[in-house]
C-alpha cells in the first residue's frame, strides 16, 4: 500500500514568490495535517482536516499561507509571498481519525527561500 | 496551553539499553504518542500510551504516568540503526490536537 505521498521533495525560490506543496494520503484516511518543521525540532501543526473541512487550522498564518482539500482526499499548502523564515520542511500526514490512531508522515518537501 | 520536554541529546553504547524521558503540561490528556525520525526522513510511529503502565513492542517499551505527566521510551539492545531523533509527541482533549516535543537525538556509538 501506497504511503502518504509529498511533491515537491525539494524547492528553492526567491522571497516574495508564490510556492505550492501538494499532498496525496493514505487512502481510506479521512484526517490530514500539515505541519511545518524547522530544523531540530518537532513538528508544529499548521492545520488539521477531516474530510474536507478544515477544523483546526488556528496556527495557519493566513496572511500568506492557505490550504484547500477539496473533495476530502488530495490537499495542497500554498505560501505567497515567501519569506525567508519560511525556510522549513513541510510534512504531511494522514490517519483513520480517532483518538488512538498513529499519523503516517510523507517524506516532507524542503523549502528554501533565499 | 501544552508544553513538552525532552532531552536534546543522547549517546549510548550499541548493545546497551537507553531511556528518553518526556515530560508533559496539558490542560486535557488524551494520549501520548513516540516516533522515531532519521535525519531527512519522515517521523515514523513507534508507541501510543493512553492509561498508565508499560507498553512493550519487542526491543521498544514506553511507560506512561499520568498523574507525573510523565513518559518514557526504552531502546534495549541498541543498534547503529537506532540513531535518530525520538520525538514524544501529547495528544488533547477537544479536536484531538498533537503537539510535538522537539525531539532527542540518540547517537549510538560501537
Amino acid at each position: 500500500e501506497a504511503g502518504v505521498v509529498q511533491s515537491p521533495r525539494y524547492k528553492i525560490i526567491e522571497k516574495k514568490q508564490p510556492v505550492a506543496f501538494w499532498c496525496n494520503p493514505i487512502s481510506g484516511h479521512n484526517t490530514l495535517y500539515w505541519y511545518l518543521q524547522n530544523l531540530g525540532q518537532g513538528p508544529e501543526l499548521l492545520i488539521r482536516y477531516e474530510n474536507e473541512e478544515a477544523v483546526d487550522d488556528s496556527q495557519l498564518p493566513k496572511d500568506r499561507f492557505s490550504a484547500e482539500r477539496l473533495k476530502g482526499v488530495d490537499s495542497t499548502l500554498k505560501i505567497q509571498p515567501a519569506e525567508l523564515g519560511d525556510s522549513a520542511v513541510y510534512l504531511c500526514a494522514s490517519s483513520l481519525g480517532g483518538a488512538n490512531t498513529e499519523a503516517f508522515f510523507g517524506q516532507g518537501t524542503r523549502l528554501t527561500v533565499v | 496551553g501544552q508544553n513538552i520536554d525532552q532531552p536534546t541529546e543522547m549517546t549510548a553504547t550499541e548493545g546497551a539499553i537507553v531511556q528518553i524521558n518526556c515530560t508533559y503540561q496539558t490542560s486535557g490528556f488524551n494520549g501520548l504518542f513516540w516516533y522515531q525520525q532519521h535525519a531527512g526522513e519522515a517521523p515514523t510511529f513507534l508507541s501510543y500510551n493512553v492509561l498508565d503502565g508499560l507498553e512493550e513492542k519487542g526491543r521498544f517499551s514506553s511507560f506512561l504516568s499520568r498523574s507525573k505527566g510523565y513518559s518514557y521510551l526504552l531502546l534495549k539492545e541498541l543498534q547503529m540503526k537506532d540513531s535518530a531523533s525520538y520525538l514524544c509527541a501529547v495528544r488533547s482533549t477537544g479536536g484531538f490536537k498533537t503537539i510535538f516535543g522537539a525531539g532527542t537525538r540518540l547517537f549510538v556509538k560501537a
